[in-house]
């Protein structure tokens, strides 16, 4: 099984701030890297898939990057709705298999 | 627009089994781009990936729960459903469906773009 894990597992920033989460998979996944962002109470959204292509709708200071096993997720100017938790999510099995990392929290500070 | 719903008992007793439904509204369940998917999250924890399903029947189950996990889909009322039996308090959680789009660039990619809007589960006697 693809195992997921990310860093940091939280981090606080200020409003503006360029923000970059990490996440490595245990094997090469290729660009099979999606990322999803989480507020409380509600369901995830798919922000980033194939490791760099930005969802509908989804705002430009969302960027995704990496390959293999190493991946970013950078917000390059951190707004008041981007407080929330960050996933991201192995698709090399899809469908046969999903994997979610352990989730990044991006509190205010 | 496409809107997934999840439906079923908020509260199931340990030792039965966890009955859910989603109903999709707004498209429909038998296109050949999409799998649907059961995904949980216990409180104050990560996503867990349960399993999903293709229009015709086919199945992908998460290892670990493949032993207690049924997911089947009815093309006639647009619906697919989640089943778990032998529940404990372990399966405590929110339980969402998902749709998984397939996306064409070099290669076939799939993500979770639509979602439902969860539905708790307790598992308390």
């Amino acid at each position: 099984d693809i195992q997921m894990t990310q860093s940091p597992s939280s981090l606080s920033a200020s409003v503006g701030d360029r923000v970059t989460i990490t996440c490595r998979a245990s094997q090469s996944i290729s660009s099979y890297l999606n990322w999803y962002q989480q507020k409380p109470g509600k369901a995830p959204k798919l922000l980033i898939y194939a490791a760099s292509s930005l969802q509908s709708g989804v705002p430009s200071r969302f960027s995704g990057s990496g390959s293999g096993t190493d991946f970013t997720l950078t917000i390059s100017s951190l707004q008041p709705e981007d407080f929330a938790t960050y996933y991201c999510q192995q698709s090399y099995s899809t469908p046969r298999g999903v994997t979610f990392g352990p989730g990044t929290k991006v509190d205010i500070k | 627009q496409l809107q997934l719903q999840e439906s079923g008992p908020g509260l199931v007793k340990p030792s039965e089994t966890l009955s859910l439904t989603c109903t999709v509204s707004g498209g429909s369940i038998s296109s050949s781009s999409y799998y649907w998917g059961w995904i949980r999250q216990p409180p104050g924890k990560g996503l867990e990936w349960i399993g999903s399903i293709y229009y015709s029947g086919s199945t992908y189950y998460n290892p670990s729960l493949k032993s207690r996990v049924t997911i089947s889909v009815d093309t006639s009322k647009n619906q697919f459903s989640l089943k778990l039996s032998s529940v404990t308090a372990a399966d405590t959680a929110v339980y969402y469906c998902a749709r998984l789009v397939q996306y064409q660039l070099l290669h076939y990619y799939y993500g979770m773009d639509v979602w439902g809007q969860g539905t708790t589960v307790t598992v308390s006697s």
